[in-house]
């Protein structure tokens, strides 16, 4: 089955630094990669995904890459703030047939210090 | 997200016991999955459900069973709780046409 390794498990940055979680992914017919947030004590919240036809997307201050051929994508988040401080997952899934099983990372706790 | 409900929000209970996590969803949607939440292992699924019709075991389904009673119902039940089932449990939901999942607020469960 589909294995997603998430790097790294804590990050600290200052504020109004930018912050980079990778992941990489074993299966390549994975085809769907969201990106989720979980603030403390709350459930996990999409913030943005990306599908495997597309090398980028930007919202606002965060923005996720796609690398295919090396397997692996990253999530920025620039100019952070002390409301970006939560856990942050990956997860990969092949979105085939109306399937769609994720399978997430392990995590990065991100802190952003004043 | 109030649309998915997870109920009870926290549960201690024994060893031995049989304990079912309830899930309902006014979404419409689907899909239902059953994930568990450990610090350092991040979200592993244990159960989906395409349909009230349609159950599958996910990655760590041993110990667990689920019952779909309805489109907005999804329970999950521990038939004899052990300690290492101790964890974080999170429903989450999705619509056929629509990859994004939503979860529920999850429930804390203790075994002692």
């Amino acid at each position: 089955g589909e294995n997603v390794e998430q790097h790294p498990s804590t990050l600290s940055v200052q504020e109004g630094d930018s912050a980079v979680i990778k992941c990489t992914y074993s299966d390549s017919a994975s085809n769907y990669f969201p990106w989720y947030k979980q603030e403390l004590g709350k459930r996990p919240q999409l913030i943005i995904d990306i599908r495997s036809n597309v090398g980028e997307k930007k919202d606002q201050r965060i923005a996720v890459t796609l690398n295919k051929t090396a397997k692996h994508f990253s999530l920025h988040i620039t100019e952070t703030q002390p409301e970006d401080s939560a856990v942050y997952f990956c997860a990969a899934s092949i979105s085939r047939g109306g399937g769609n099983k994720l399978t997430f990372g392990t995590g990065t706790q991100l802190k952003v210090e004043l | 997200d109030a649309d998915v409900t997870q109920t009870p929000r926290n549960r201690i209970t024994k060893t031995g016991k049989r304990i079912m996590l309830e899930c309902s969803q006014t979404k419409g949607h689907d899909r239902m999955y059953w994930y568990r939440q450990d610090p350092g292992l991040g979200l592993r699924l244990i159960y989906y459900s395409f349909d009230v019709k349609d159950i599958n075991k996910g990655e760590i389904s041993d110990g667990y069973s689920v019952s779909r009673q309805a489109q907005a119902k999804f329970s999950l039940s521990l038939e004899s709780a052990i300690p290492n089932q101790t964890a974080l449990y999170f429903c989450a939901t999705r619509d056929s046409g629509i990859e994004t999942q939503y979860f529920g607020p999850g429930t804390r469960l203790l075994v002692l």
